[in-house]
């Protein structure tokens, strides 16, 4: 079964810097998708960023990149000028085909003013 | 539109009582998904349904039974509810031929 790693349980990161959350994943498949997705206190469930693993293209959305390296099988996100709103519980997830999401055990991040 | 609604958004349960989760979407989506997550653990999926009429076990399907019950409604029943099932439970909806999960709100559920 796929899997995926996150292996930072908490990250913290002061307002306007730049922070990296990581991500790795297993699969023998070529073809595939990976998100991250953000939940607030709200809990509310928040698709951040995709990336389809046939684009080489590395996916962008405002301050949010991703660094998409598909032969290390690594996918994390690059998050630029933080805000005390980032604040949140990021999870990385796979997806091949129509099969279930999978998640990763997620990141917490901190937002210091 | 609503997206995917589910309800009740908290629950309190005594150890042995029974309950229904519910969970509908109305984007016209064939696959549906129940995941509960606790501390640490990130969403684990319980069980899914690609299709009306259809369902599967997912990676913690122990002490749990769904139903389709038509394409817009897929429920979550605990039959004799225990501690451990104390969890965060969300329903997910995906349309055929895309990739992006839609969520619900999401059940707080503690068993006593």
């Amino acid at each position: 079964a796929q899997t995926v790693t996150q292996s930072q349980p908490e990250m913290s990161v002061q307002e306007a810097e730049t922070v990296t959350l990581s991500c790795t994943y297993d699969t023998s498949e070529s073809d595939y998708y990976l998100f991250w997705y953000k939940q607030p206190p709200s809990r509310q469930m928040i698709l951040v960023i995709r990336q389809e693993a046939y684009k080489q293209q590395n996916a962008t959305e405002n301050r949010f990149s991703v660094n998409f390296q598909k032969a290390a099988k690594s996918f994390s996100l690059k998050i630029s000028d933080s805000q005390l709103g980032d604040a949140a519980m990021y999870f990385c997830a796979y997806r091949e085909g129509n099969t279930p999401l999978v998640f990763g055990k997620g990141t917490r991040l901190s937002v210091i003013a | 539109n609503a997206g995917v609604t589910q309800t009740p958004k908290f629950q309190v349960l005594k150890t042995g009582q029974s309950m229904t989760l519910q969970c509908a979407q109305d984007m016209n989506h064939n696959s549906m998904y129940w995941y509960r997550q606790d501390p640490g653990m990130g969403l684990r999926l319980i069980y899914y349904s690609a299709s009306e009429g259809t369902t599967d076990k997912g990676e913690v399907p122990n002490g749990y039974n769904v139903s389709r019950l038509n394409k817009r409604e897929f429920s979550l029943r605990l039959e004799s509810a225990a501690p451990s099932q104390t969890s965060v439970y969300f329903c997910a909806s995906i349309r055929e031929g895309y990739t992006e999960a839609f969520f619900g709100q999401g059940t707080r559920l503690t068993v006593v």
